[in-house]
């Protein structure tokens, strides 16, 4: 196990709706990136927080919003879900821009 | 768990022959690349790496191999196990001009280990 913990396992949510994804990082790790991953594609880099702030962005619209609080953990907000949302949302957790990142199991997305 | 394969590439392989696995990046300033392992219902999980002053690294029964020539990876798995069939999927780590690094993932192969 990687220490890269996210909830919940699954969730089903309605187009429009909003929803708030969560991720604790290994201990000690203050960079937390999230990647969206499509069935049958690879992960896709959304965004990353160090210390509190977004320091980085993939190609991703606004509805897509985070947060890092102060103990590291971090959360995933989708606003205005639409059906190709679904996906996989996987964590990755690292200390500072050191190169190994650890992910996490991942929250299976379901909008209908 | 929900199959992260669907339309992959697909490399089948009996229970002890070796597997070579292969994955083209598309930045030539990549300084790092690794494979990771993705099983059904599960996060990638690291494999090995190898940082871009190298062409080679082993660890225990995987190879990686670097050509930065044509940009080709490869992972190299001796002996291989039922317990090895996941996706593969390799990514390159890049640096963007505002000082932070991402990772950028290729395509994934699956591989299937038949007893």
């Amino acid at each position: 196990e990687t220490g890269v913990t996210q909830s919940p396992t699954h969730l089903i949510k309605t187009r429009g709706q909003q929803v708030t994804l969560r991720c604790s990082s290994q201990s000690g790790h203050n960079t937390v990136s999230w990647y969206q991953q499509a069935l049958g594609q690879g992960p896709q880099f959304i965004f990353q927080y160090y210390r509190e702030e977004e320091n980085g962005r993939g190609n991703f619209p606004p509805r897509f919003s985070g947060l890092q609080f102060p103990n590291y953990s971090s959360e995933l907000n989708v606003n205005a879900l639409e059906l190709d949302d679904s996906a996989l949302y996987l964590c990755a957790s690292r200390r500072g821009q050191s190169y190994e990142q650890y992910f996490g199991p991942g929250t299976r997305l379901t909008v209908t | 768990g929900e199959s992260v394969g669907l339309h992959l590439p697909t490399l089948s392989v009996q229970e002890g022959d070796n597997s070579i696995i292969n994955c083209a990046y598309s930045n030539s300033a990549s300084d790092y690349f690794i494979w990771y392992k993705q099983e059904s219902g599960k996060g990638p999980q690291f494999i090995i790496d190898i940082r871009s002053n190298m062409d080679k690294r082993q660890g225990q029964r995987v190879t990686v191999l670097l050509n930065k020539t044509v940009k080709h990876l490869s992972l190299q798995i001796a002996a291989t196990q039922p317990g090895d069939s996941a996706v593969y999927f390799c990514a390159e780590n890049t640096h963007q001009n505002s000082g932070y690094s991402t990772l950028t993932f290729g395509k994934g192969t699956m591989l299937l280990v038949s007893p």
